[in-house]
């Protein structure tokens, strides 16, 4: 079955900083990725997710994603990191009807 | 603006009762989800639903049930609660096409004791 892997756990970034969020998928053929914030409390929104075409995917909130299939990876940046994108951040694939999430990246902004 | 809604914030029950989770969706969606949320687990699919009456086990199926009679309303059952079975549960639905984004909803933290 299709599967993700988010090898770190914890991130921690000062705000106005750069971030990049890993995600590596396990899939034969082309993917269908997403990436999801879950804010505290709060349930999953959908920030981007990648079919096909440009590899390169534009989100909400100023993310962006890339896929290279060289690498099988879909990493999740962001040029500068705002106090509010403290959360968690969940890498998705599809796989038949649902989602197969990875185990998730929390996120920690320093002032 | 997709509105999926689920019947309770918080939830506590004892070990041995029936619980009903309630999940609805304002957006005709035909998919309804369930997954299980633990720290360092990520989340676990319980059972999804593609139609009215028509349900699919997922990954954790095992001490739940589900039903669907409406469209928009897909209830999770714990026929006997076990405290192993604390965690939060979320909502999500979606359209019937490959790749249709899930919309997910508040989520239920739910406490056996």
């Amino acid at each position: 079955a299709q599967s993700v892997t988010q090898p770190d756990i914890h991130i921690t970034v000062s705000e106005g900083a750069s971030l990049e969020l890993r995600c590596n998928y396990s899939y034969g053929a082309t993917p269908y990725l997403f990436w999801y914030v879950q804010s505290p409390g709060q349930g999953l929104q959908l920030l981007l997710k990648y079919f096909s075409g440009d590899t390169l995917v534009q989100g909400i909130k100023g993310f962006e994603a890339e896929f290279k299939r060289s690498q099988s990876s879909f990493n999740l940046r962001k040029p500068s990191v705002h106090w509010s994108d403290a959360a968690e951040y969940f890498c998705a694939v599809l796989s038949g009807y649902a989602l197969n999430f990875g185990k998730g990246t929390s996120l920690l902004v320093t002032p | 603006d997709v509105k999926v809604t689920q019947s309770s914030r918080y939830l506590v029950k004892r070990t041995g009762e029936k619980v009903f989770l309630e999940c609805v969706q304002d957006m005709d969606h035909e998919n309804m989800f369930w997954y299980r949320q633990d720290p360092g687990l990520g989340l676990r699919l319980i059972y999804f639903s593609y139609d009215v009456k028509m349900k699919e086990k997922g990954d954790i199926p095992e001490g739940y049930s589900v039903s669907r009679e409406k469209k928009e309303r897909f209830s999770l059952i714990l026929e006997s609660a076990s405290t192993n079975q604390t965690s939060m549960y979320l909502c999500a639905s979606s359209l019937s096409g490959l790749g249709e984004t899930q919309y997910f909803g508040p989520g239920t933290r739910l406490l056996v004791l």
